[in-house]
C-alpha cells in the first residue's frame, strides 16, 4: 500500500480556492487516490476518488498528473464550514483494503 | 437512513473497569472497522471484521477484544481500562473489505481516569 504524505496544516480565507497536495510515489498501479474529510467532533466522510487526470464533484476536484506521483484536492471558494482535517489515502484496487488514515491536512478557513 | 450508530457518546471509566462499545449499521455492509483517533494523531486502526464471522487484529489491537454479533453489529470491548485507552472511538463499515468508501460513526468519546 502507498504511502501518502501530505502538509500538516493548511490556512485560508473564505471565497479563496484552496489546494491541498499529496504525495505517493511510491503507488501501484492498482491503486486509487480517495479523499475524506472530517469535521471536529464528526467522523470522517468520503469526498472524491480518481485514478488518473481529474474528477469532479459536488464538493471537490481532484487532480492527478500523468506520473500519478502526487495528487491535489481542490476546494473551490471555501466558506467557514469547510474547516476540517482533509485524509489523502491510497487504495489498492480489489483484494484486501483496510482503509488506513495518517495525520491529514488541518484546514482552516478564516472570515 | 442512520447509517453506523455507536454507542454510547461519551463515557468516563475508571482505570481496571471494563466496558462494551456499540456499533451497528444499517446499510446492510459486510466490513466492519474499529478505529481510535488521538488528539494531532490520525485515525489506528483497531481491530476490523471482513465479514461476519470473521475478526482480525489492526495496528492497535492490545487492550481490546471485538465481538461481530451478527451482520449489523460489531462492539468493541475494554475488559480493564487504563488512562492510555482515553481516546475517541470511531466505527466504520463497508459493503466489502475492497470497497472504496467507509462511512463512519459520530464516535464515542471515552475517558479513563
Amino acid at each position: 500500500l502507498a504511502k501518502t504524505t501530505q502538509p500538516i496544516s493548511m490556512d485560508s480565507y473564505e471565497g479563496q480556492e484552496v489546494n491541498i497536495t499529496c504525495s505517493h510515489n511510491n503507488i501501484a498501479t492498482n491503486d486509487y487516490i480517495t479523499w475524506y474529510q472530517q469535521f471536529p467532533s464528526q467522523g470522517p466522510r468520503f469526498i472524491i476518488q480518481g485514478y488518473k487526470t481529474k474528477v469532479t464533484n459536488e464538493v471537490a476536484s481532484l487532480f492527478i498528473p500523468a506520473d500519478r506521483k502526487s495528487s491535489t484536492l481542490s476546494l473551490p471558494r471555501v466558506s467557514l464550514s469547510d474547516t476540517a482535517v482533509y485524509y489523502c489515502l491510497a487504495r489498492a484496487s480489489g483484494g484486501s483494503y483496510i482503509p488506513t488514515f495518517g495525520r491529514g491536512t488541518s484546514l482552516i478557513v478564516h472570515p | 437512513n442512520a447509517g453506523v450508530t455507536q454507542t454510547p457518546k461519551f463515557q468516563v471509566l475508571k482505570t481496571g473497569q471494563s466496558m462494551t462499545l456499540q456499533c451497528a449499521q444499517d446499510m446492510n455492509h459486510n466490513s466492519m472497522y474499529w478505529y481510535r483517533q488521538d488528539p494531532g494523531m490520525g485515525l489506528r486502526l483497531i481491530y476490523y471484521s471482513a465479514s461476519e464471522g470473521t475478526t482480525d487484529k489492526g495496528e492497535v489491537p492490545n487492550g481490546y477484544n471485538v465481538s461481530r454479533l451478527n451482520k449489523r453489529e460489531f462492539s468493541l470491548r475494554l475488559e480493564s481500562a487504563a488512562p492510555s485507552q482515553t481516546s475517541v472511538y470511531f466505527c466504520a463499515s463497508s459493503e466489502s473489505q475492497g470497497d472504496t468508501e467507509a462511512f463512519f460513526g459520530q464516535g464515542t468519546r471515552l475517558t479513563v481516569v
